[in-house]
Order: structure tokens, then C-alpha cells, then sequence
């Protein structure tokens, strides 16, 4: 399956724990976003990435959230020292390189983050 | 800034009839691209249609057509002959380039039987 891989697909953390969601794009793809999805509620955006280089975090939280797309290796998402707030599903997506513009983006599965 | 509005939270439509989802959007930008997305219980985000903003023609993708509005800044989805695997949370999408998307707050559409 050649498509974009979201690793795990449920994660349950204690409150004040980390979290780290994993990400790997469709294969040829060098951008990757990630959105989180409330409860009953849309996909906000957080972060958009390309290799080594962060492109836009206009919609991430200033505090205990991080993202990284290393030259090696899936996108990881960090959420540190979790709350109860933090419990969305998490999805990721790729598309290719800029010069393909309008290009739609191709989803993950998502991750089901909970904390208790 | 984009902002993207679908005003229905919820549509039903009896199997084999048609339906359409409404969508507006804002920007002050005259190149752009607009997608329609729909979420199953799976929670797979599926990418059902796409239409470039600079293209007068409506996109069609088997049964499932838009109503592309520029001056409006209106782009609805109809679905015809709705099918019960049909049902699912609905998105509308904005993109500029190769930019984020900009999704709405989603309509749930049921078909009954």
C-alpha cells in the first residue's frame, strides 16, 4: 500500500504523559500537513512541512506541541505533557513537490489520541 | 485570511434521489482550487471531486457534480442517484497553490433506505 501511513491508529496517554504520532508520506511526496479533528467537528490545520524545513505552524499551539520532518523517517507530531483537550484524531497528509500546484492532498487514517 | 462555510450540519436524501450540499467561501484571490472531501464512520478522509477556480466548466466525477459560483464564491455538491454507501460526513476545501487546505465545519448526510 503505497498510500500515507499513520502510526498507531490509537494511542491512549495519562495526562502529563508525551505523545509522538507518526507519519509517513505517500511515496514521491516531500510535503506533509497535519490537521487535528475534534469531536463533531471539522479538520483544523497545524503544521506544514517539508524535509528538515517547517513551512507554516500558523495553527499550532504555542506550548508543548512540536512537529519534525526529518531527512529520514516518517513526520512525528509531539504532544508533551498531554491533557484531556489534547484528545482528537490527529491525520496527516502528503502531496508532492510545490510545482505540482492544486494538487489535492491524500490522507492518512488518522491517530485517535485520548487521554485519561 | 480563507475561511469556508457549509451551513447544512446535516442533510438526508432517500436512496436512488438527489441531494445537494451547499459551500462558501472567502478570498480575495482569483487562482485557487476547491475540493470536496467525505469522512466514513472509518474516519478515511476520501477525496471525491476537485475544481480549479480559473475553469468555467463544472467538475463531474460519475455521480457526483459541482455548482461552481466564482462571483458568488458558492461551489455545492450534487449527488445523484444517492446510494447508501453515500452516507458520511461531507467537506468543503479550499486551496491557493501549494498552500494548506481550509476545510469547513462539515455536513453529515444520511441516506435512508
Amino acid at each position: 500500500n503505497a498510500g500515507v501511513m499513520q502510526n498507531p491508529r490509537h494511542l491512549v496517554r495519562r495526562r502529563g504523559q508525551e505523545a509522538r504520532l507518526r507519519c509517513s508520506p505517500m511515496k514521491g511526496h516531500s510535503h506533509v500537513y497535519w490537521y487535528r479533528q475534534l469531536p463533531e467537528e471539522g479538520l483544523k490545520f497545524m503544521v506544514y512541512l517539508q524535509k528538515e524545513n517547517i513551512i507554516d505552524e500558523s495553527g499550532m499551539p504555542k506550548e508543548r506541541f512540536s512537529a519534525e520532518f526529518p531527512k529520514e523517517g516518517p513526520s512525528i507530531l509531539r504532544i508533551q505533557q498531554v491533557v484531556r483537550g489534547d484528545s482528537a484524531a490527529y491525520f496527516c497528509a502528503s502531496s508532492p513537490v510545490a510545482g505540482q500546484v492544486g494538487s489535492p492532498l491524500h490522507f492518512g487514517n488518522g491517530t485517535r489520541l485520548t487521554v485519561t | 485570511a480563507q475561511t469556508v462555510t457549509q451551513s447544512q450540519p446535516e442533510m438526508s436524501v432517500q436512496e436512488a434521489e438527489t441531494v445537494t450540499l451547499s459551500c462558501t467561501y472567502d478570498t480575495s484571490e482569483s487562482d485557487y482550487y476547491l475540493f470536496w472531501y467525505k469522512q466514513p464512520p472509518s474516519r478515511q478522509m476520501i477525496l471525491v471531486i476537485r475544481q480549479e477556480a480559473y475553469k468555467q466548466q463544472n467538475a463531474t466525477e460519475n455521480r457526483f457534480s459541482v455548482n461552481f459560483q466564482k462571483a458568488a464564491k458558492s461551489f455545492s455538491l450534487k449527488i445523484s442517484d444517492s446510494q447508501l454507501g453515500d452516507a458520511a460526513m461531507y467537506f468543503c476545501a479550499y486551496r491557493r497553490g501549494g498552500s494548506r487546505l481550509t476545510f469547513g465545519e462539515g455536513t453529515q448526510l444520511t441516506v435512508n433506505p
